[in-house]
């Protein structure tokens, strides 16, 4: 079974610090995709990553970055210069492979509520 | 901007009746769409899988006679929770899969706050 765990609860920091998001999953399929999602106060959950099982090669989109270790199972979440408007929930999500990226369902971690204080 | 509705944002409703949820893909078809529940502060569990001119598929533990699912279109779902109890009042959010190279993934509505009184 497929499964994501989400150790950190809850981080606080303050603005302009670096934050790095911890993400383990657990799966035996071979191919398989990983997700980050951001929740802000309103509910509505925002894309912000996708990344297939067979591409460890890290990412970089301004102040995010991600880094996928496939041997530790892992797959870390960090912001640069952190700013308020950061503050949010954000999940880590497994899905299995199939004809398309988001035709199969969804497992969540337990999400991370940061928060950036000024 | 948003490529998935929901409607209605939010309800309240007395224990007994039935609320009926809507899910549109705009813009796209979707012959697949889910439907998740949130409790505060907890993650998303996923319900069931819609399903577009079959039967959805529930998760186990989820009641399909409570939780009515038809996917009437190729850009609508809906929930209907039946008979709602005051432990049916959650975060109810549907997604739709949305191809699109190499950011398809599937794209979330904004969610309903149901409370049941």
């Amino acid at each position: 079974a497929q499964k994501v765990t989400q150790a950190q609860t809850e981080i606080s920091v303050v603005e302009k610090e670096d934050v790095t998001l911890d993400c383990v999953y657990e799966t035996r399929d071979t191919t398989y995709y990983l997700f980050w999602y951001k929740q802000p106060p309103s509910g509505e959950l925002v894309f912000l990553i996708r990344r297939n099982s067979f591409d460890e090669q890290n990412e970089i989109s301004g102040r995010y970055s991600w880094n996928f270790q496939k041997s530790t199972s892992s797959f870390n979440f960090t912001i640069t210069a952190s700013q308020v408007v950061d503050s949010a929930v954000y999940f880590c999500a497994l899905s299995e492979a199939g004809y398309m990226v988001g035709a199969q369902k969804l497992v969540f971690g337990q999400g991370t509520r940061l928060t950036i204080n000024p | 901007g948003a490529v998935v509705s929901q409607h209605p944002s939010r309800v309240i409703c007395k224990s007994g009746t039935s609320v009926k949820i809507e899910c549109r893909s705009l813009d796209f078809q979707a012959t697949t769409m889910f439907w998740y529940r949130q409790f505060p502060k907890q993650s998303l569990m996923l319900m069931a899988t819609s399903n577009e001119g079959s039967k959805a598929t529930y998760e186990q533990g989820v009641e399909k006679d409570k939780f009515l699912i038809n996917h009437a279109s190729l850009t609508l779902s809906t929930l209907t929770v039946t008979s709602a109890h005051p432990e049916d009042s959650s975060f109810y959010i549907c997604s739709a899969p949305r191809a699109g190279g190499s950011t398809d993934t599937q794209y979330f509505g904004p969610g309903t706050r149901l409370t049941v009184l």
